[in-house]
C-alpha cells in the first residue's frame, strides 16, 4: 500500500523558515517523480513544486520560486520541502504526492503551515 | 500560469447526472491529454478519479467519466450517489514540467 507522511508543519513567523518532510512506503521511492500541492483554508488546491528522481530537475510554481527549494533522500525514501521567507499568504496544508506521467496519482494526509506573528 | 476555470458548484439528485466543466487554454488542456480529475471529501486528502482525459483508475466506479474538446475538459457523474458529495478538482500539464489546477466544484446531492 503507498504511504505519504508529511511532518514538519507548525506555526512560523512571516519571514521565517521550515522544512516539511514526507516519508514514502509501499512503493519503489527512487523510481517515482514527486510533488508537493498546498491548500489554504477554505481554498482550491495549488500545484507547488516537483522533482524527478535523481534531483536533476525541479520545477516550481511563481508564487515559490527563489524561497522554496525541493529535494528528496532515495536511501531515506523522504521527499523534503525547505520553505524560506514566508509569507501570511503561504499558509495552507501541504500535501506531498506521488508523479503519475502528466499528474498525481497517490496524495499524502497534508501538514498545516500556519505563518502568523 | 493561471488556474484552469471550474463552475464553483453542481448539484444533482441521487441517480441523475452532473457535468463538471474545466477550461483552460491551448497552453495547457488544449495542448496534452493530461488531465486528471480529483475527488476531496471535507478535511481528507485528494483522491484520483480520472487520469489521462477519461481513463480510470482500478477501484473507481464506472459511473465517473472524462472526455476533452478543445481547451475544456469534462467530468461526469452518473447515477449520483450521496457518497459522491465532495469537491472536485482537475488539473494539466502545462509545458515545461509545470502543473495547474482547476479552482475547484462542489458537488451537492440534493
Amino acid at each position: 500500500e503507498v504511504q505519504l507522511v508529511e511532518s514538519g508543519g507548525g506555526l512560523v513567523q512571516p519571514g521565517g523558515s521550515l522544512r516539511l518532510s514526507c516519508a514514502a512506503s509501499g512503493f519503489t521511492f527512487n523510481s517515482h517523480w514527486m510533488h508537493w500541492v498546498r491548500q489554504a483554508p477554505g481554498e482550491g488546491l495549488v500545484w507547488v513544486s516537483l522533482i524527478n528522481t535523481d534531483e536533476s530537475i525541479t520545477t516550481y510554481a511563481g508564487s515559490v520560486k527563489g524561497r522554496f527549494t525541493i529535494s528528496r533522500d532515495n536511501a531515506k525514501n523522504t521527499l523534503y520541502l525547505r520553505m524560506n521567507s514566508l509569507r501570511a499568504e503561504d499558509t495552507a496544508v501541504y500535501y506531498c504526492a506521488r508523479h503519475l506521467v502528466g499528474g498525481i496519482d497517490y496524495w499524502g494526509q497534508g501538514a498545516l503551515v500556519t505563518v502568523s506573528s | 500560469q493561471s488556474a484552469l476555470t471550474q463552475p464553483p458548484s453542481a448539484s444533482g439528485s441521487p441517480g441523475q447526472s452532473v457535468t463538471i466543466s474545466c477550461t483552460g487554454t491551448s497552453s495547457d488542456v488544449g495542448a496534452y491529454n493530461f488531465v486528471f480529475w480529483y475527488q476531496q471529501h471535507p478535511a481528507k486528502a485528494p483522491k484520483l478519479m480520472i487520469y489521462e482525459v477519461s481513463q480510470r483508475p482500478s477501484g473507481v466506479p464506472d459511473r465517473f467519466s472524462g472526455s476533452k474538446s478543445g481547451n475544456t475538459a469534462s467530468l461526469t457523474v452518473s447515477g449520483l450517489q450521496a457518497e459522491d458529495e465532495a469537491d472536485y478538482y482537475c488539473s494539466s500539464y502545462a509545458g515545461n514540467n509545470n502543473y495547474v489546477f482547476g479552482t475547484g466544484t462542489k458537488v451537492t446531492v440534493l
